[in-house]
């Protein structure tokens, strides 16, 4: 099984301010990895998957990268409807496998 | 407008079953792989296990393999979760999930469903 670690914990970031998550695999998975956001009470949402591609209706201040055991979710400016928990998790092999979230508070 | 309608949770003893549902409309049902995602409260996502459109290949994580089984009735647009020898660990909210058509991550999700083992 695959694991994905995700750093860091909580990241606290002002309003208007970018934010950088990291995620990285046990072992490379390509460029199969989504992002998803959740906010308490909520499902997740669907973010970015194939490590790039936005999912329908996501903002473009959303952008995914990396390949192979590294990758990032930049927030190029936080609104406050993006404080959540984000997780990520890789595509490539059977069992998909999340991270254990990052929170982005407000600082 | 997709919608997916989860049912059937709630407080089991260890060692019960329980079947949980999935009621899916607005999109092509049989078109598209189907899943359960669970979360335990306060933790993290886990996939429990994915079903394929025509319902013939299915997969499981180690921690449910045997059982838990799930299938598909195309012809009502419905999933289920059938889920045997309950455990402590078992306990969480269960989300129905459709699966995205070309790679392997969720693209719409239900509420959930929360089932409890506990004595």
């Amino acid at each position: 099984e695959i694991v994905m670690t995700q750093s860091p914990a909580t990241l606290s970031v002002s309003p208007g301010e970018r934010a950088t998550l990291s995620c990285r695999a046990s072992q490379t998975v390509s460029s199969n990895l989504a992002w998803y956001q959740q906010k308490p009470g909520q499902a997740p949402r669907l973010l970015i998957y194939d490590a790039s591609t936005r999912a329908t209706g996501v903002p473009a201040r959303f952008i995914g990268s990396g390949s192979g055991t590294e990758f990032s979710l930049t927030i190029s400016s936080l609104q406050s409807e993006d404080f959540a928990v984000y997780y990520c998790q890789q595509h490539n092999n059977w069992p998909w496998t999340f991270g254990q979230g990052t929170k982005v508070e407000i600082k | 407008e997709v919608g997916l309608l989860e049912s059937g949770g709630g407080l089991v003893q260890p060692g019960g079953s329980l079947r949980l549902s999935c009621a899916a409309s607005g999109f092509s049902f049989s078109t598209y792989a189907m899943g359960w995602v669970r979360q335990a409260p306060g933790k993290g996502l886990e996939w429990v296990s994915v079903i394929s459109g025509s319902g013939g290949n299915s997969y499981y994580a180690d921690s449910v393999k045997g059982r838990f089984t799930i299938s598909r009735d195309n012809s009502k647009n419905m999933l289920y979760l059938q889920m045997n020898s309950l455990r402590a660990e078992d306990t969480a909210l269960y989300y129905c999930a459709k699966r995205e058509a070309t790679a392997g991550v969720v693209d719409y999700w239900g509420l959930g469903t929360l089932v409890t083992v506990s004595s």
